[in-house]
């Protein structure tokens, strides 16, 4: 069966200090890869998504950046963190062959920047 | 463009009552519609989708959603709330592209009171 994992679960880290979030999905191959933020009542925003190794589409312009180094590798950086950066970081994988494919979502990361 | 609207960012019930969560969408193609679960500090599950197959869809959980072409709906309903219902709900809507990305809505939450 397939699983996502992300780490850390939870991050404190203060304005200004570089960022690296890092999923991983285990029992599927070629899987289409996603990022999304979950700010305090703002719903879910996508941010990159990934349709195989090195190829990146960014959502939403900001100094987030995404990269797909390994088939099932999907990491999201930040060289410089901003306040606005708080939030739960969720990432998601689907078989991206059809348009009602479904996403499967990993626990999330929690980060604050203070 | 694609999008989604929850009418009602907070819903609260008594346990055992109707539960009706509101989504309407926009899209100038024919759309598939998903709604997902999250629970506190977790990532999403997915709950049921529309995919055109039939326009009154179950899921898990025993909760059911009506697609309405006519009134750009895919209400959630669940005929007797329980108290693990409590969490937050999207609705989102996917294109034809074989991205797979999704457009969530602002999410609405769920109290059941006992």
């Amino acid at each position: 069966s397939q699983t996502i994992h992300q780490w850390p679960a939870t991050l404190v880290q203060p304005v200004g200090s570089p960022l690296s979030l890092e999923c991983t999905v285990e029992g599927t191959s070629n899987p289409n890869l996603y990022w999304y933020r979950q700010a305090a009542g703002r719903g879910l925003q996508l941010l990159f998504y990934s349709v195989g190794i090195g190829q990146i589409s960014s959502e939403v312009p900001q100094n987030l950046s995404a990269s797909r180094p390994q088939d099932r590798q999907f990491i999201l950086s930040s060289k410089k963190l901003l306040l606005s950066d708080s939030g739960f970081y969720l990432c998601a994988w689907g078989t991206g062959a059809t348009p009602t494919d479904t996403q499967y979502f990993g626990p999330g990361t929690r980060l604050t920047v203070l | 463009a694609q999008s989604v609207t929850q009418l009602g960012s907070h819903v609260s019930v008594s346990e055992g009552a109707l539960v009706l969560l509101r989504c309407n969408y926009s899209s100038s193609v024919p759309p598939y519609l998903f709604w997902y679960v999250q629970y506190p500090n977790q990532g999403l599950q997915l709950l049921l989708k529309y995919t055109s197959a039939a326009t009154l869809v179950k899921g898990i959980n025993g909760f059911e959603a009506e697609f309405k072409k006519s009134e750009t709906s895919f209400h959630l309903t669940k005929p007797s709330a329980h108290m693990s219902d409590a969490a937050e709900y999207f609705c989102a809507v996917s294109g034809s592209s074989n991205t797979g990305k999704l457009i969530f809505g602002q999410g609405t939450t769920l109290q059941v009171k006992p």
